[in-house]
This record gives C-alpha cells, sequence and structure tokens, in this order.
C-alpha cells in the first residue's frame, strides 16, 4: 500500500497522560498536514510541513502539542497532559507541491483517540 | 481567513435520484476546491476537484461547478447508488494555505 499510513489507530489513555501518533506520507510527497476531526464536523488544520521545516500552526494547536517531521519523511504528533476535550480523530495528509498551484492532499486513515 | 459553509447538513434520496449539495467560501482570492466522500471509519477520499480557472468538472455520474462571481460551488451525483451514502465534505484553498473544510453532509441514498 502506497498510501498515507497512521500508527496507531486506535488510542485510549487516562487524563494527563501524553500520547504520541505517527504519519508515514505518500514517499514522494513534501508536503505534510496534520488535522483533527471530531464528530459531526469536518477536519480542522493543526500543522503543516514543507519537508522538515513546520510552517504553519492553527490557533487550535496548544503548547500542549507538538509535531516533529525531522528527516522531512515521517511526522510525529505528540499531546502531552491529555485532557477529555483532545479526544478526536487526528488526521495526517500528504501532498506533492509543486510552483504555486494549490496541492492534492490525501489523507491517511486516522488515529482515534480517547481520553478517559 | 477562509470560511466555507455548506448545505445540507443531511440529504436523503431515493436511489437513482439525483443529489445537489452546495457550498459557499468567503475568500475571492480561493483558487482550489476539492471534494472528499467519508464513509463511516475510514478516511476522507478525494472524488473530484476543481480549480479556479474552469466552471465545471465532470468524472462519470459526480459533477462540480464553481460560480466566482458568487462565491459557491457544487456538487452533483447522477444516478445515486446505496454505495454513494457517505459523508461528503467540501473545502476551499487559497495557494498554499491549508484546506478549510465544511462541515459535511450526511447523504443517505434509500433502495
Amino acid at each position: 500500500d502506497t498510501g498515507v499510513s497512521q500508527d496507531p489507530r486506535h488510542k485510549i489513555t487516562k487524563r494527563g497522560q501524553n500520547v504520541t501518533f505517527r504519519c508515514d506520507p505518500i514517499s514522494e510527497h513534501n508536503r505534510l498536514y496534520w488535522y483533527r476531526q471530531t464528530l459531526g464536523q469536518g477536519p480542522e488544520f493543526l500543522t503543516y510541513f514543507q519537508n522538515e521545516a513546520q510552517l504553519e500552526k492553527s490557533r487550535l494547536l496548544s503548547d500542549r502539542f507538538s509535531a516533529e517531521r525531522p528527516k522531512g519523511s515521517f511526522s510525529t504528533l505528540e499531546i502531552q497532559r491529555t485532557e477529555q476535550g483532545d479526544s478526536a480523530m487526528y488526521l495526517c495528509a500528504s501532498s506533492l507541491v509543486s510552483g504555486r498551484a494549490a496541492d492534492t492532499q490525501y489523507f491517511g486513515p486516522g488515529t482515534r483517540l480517547t481520553v478517559l | 481567513g477562509e470560511n466555507v459553509e455548506q448545505h445540507p447538513s443531511t440529504l436523503s434520496v431515493q436511489e437513482g435520484d439525483s443529489a445537489v449539495i452546495k457550498c459557499t467560501y468567503s475568500d475571492s482570492a480561493s483558487n482550489y476546491f476539492p471534494w472528499y466522500k467519508q464513509e463511516l471509519g475510514k478516511r476522507p477520499q478525494l472524488i473530484i476537484d476543481i480549480r479556479s480557472n474552469v466552471g465545471e468538472k465532470k468524472d462519470q455520474r459526480i459533477a462540480v461547478t464553481l460560480n466566482k462571481t458568487a462565491k459557491h460551488f457544487s456538487l452533483h451525483i447522477t444516478e445515486t447508488q446505496p454505495e454513494d451514502s457517505a459523508v461528503y465534505f467540501c473545502a476551499a484553498v487559497s495557494g498554499n494555505t491549508p484546506l478549510v473544510f465544511g462541515k459535511g453532509t450526511r447523504l443517505s441514498v434509500i433502495a
């Protein structure tokens, strides 16, 4: 499967614990996005990388959240001191940006986080 | 920033009928408009997209129209089938900025 993959697919944790999710993009894609989706809503942008550089962070991304893409390939999203409000589906998407045209994003299957 | 509104939130159609979902956007600089289909528990999948230099695009039973002046775009599904049942999301983006999604339309195709 050459699509975007995410691990784990499901994570249940207790409030206050730290969690880390991984995303592996399509191999030649230079851009990687993280989104959060809650029930009945569309995906909401969190942050994105072009190669290893983190170019933008949403105001939704509190200081408990941190993301990395150290070698410009896979990315990790860490949530520290989880809260019940962090329960959501965390989606990763990747794209190949060329020039100034908007890029087509392909999504991974998501990691469903449940904070008890 | 961009704001995307999507209507209706739910839509039920009889199998074989057409379904239309409409979205409006606020940023006149937006130039790329994808549509994603999301089945329960699965990833959003791109089904069709349109760029601002065209007014309509068609792919078999699916078509998208764009009215830049009015800042709205629509998804049209003809000859609906039960497997078309899913949540559909529209999105808009300007240049190399992140996608802004609508809240989704739950389409039910009744056999």
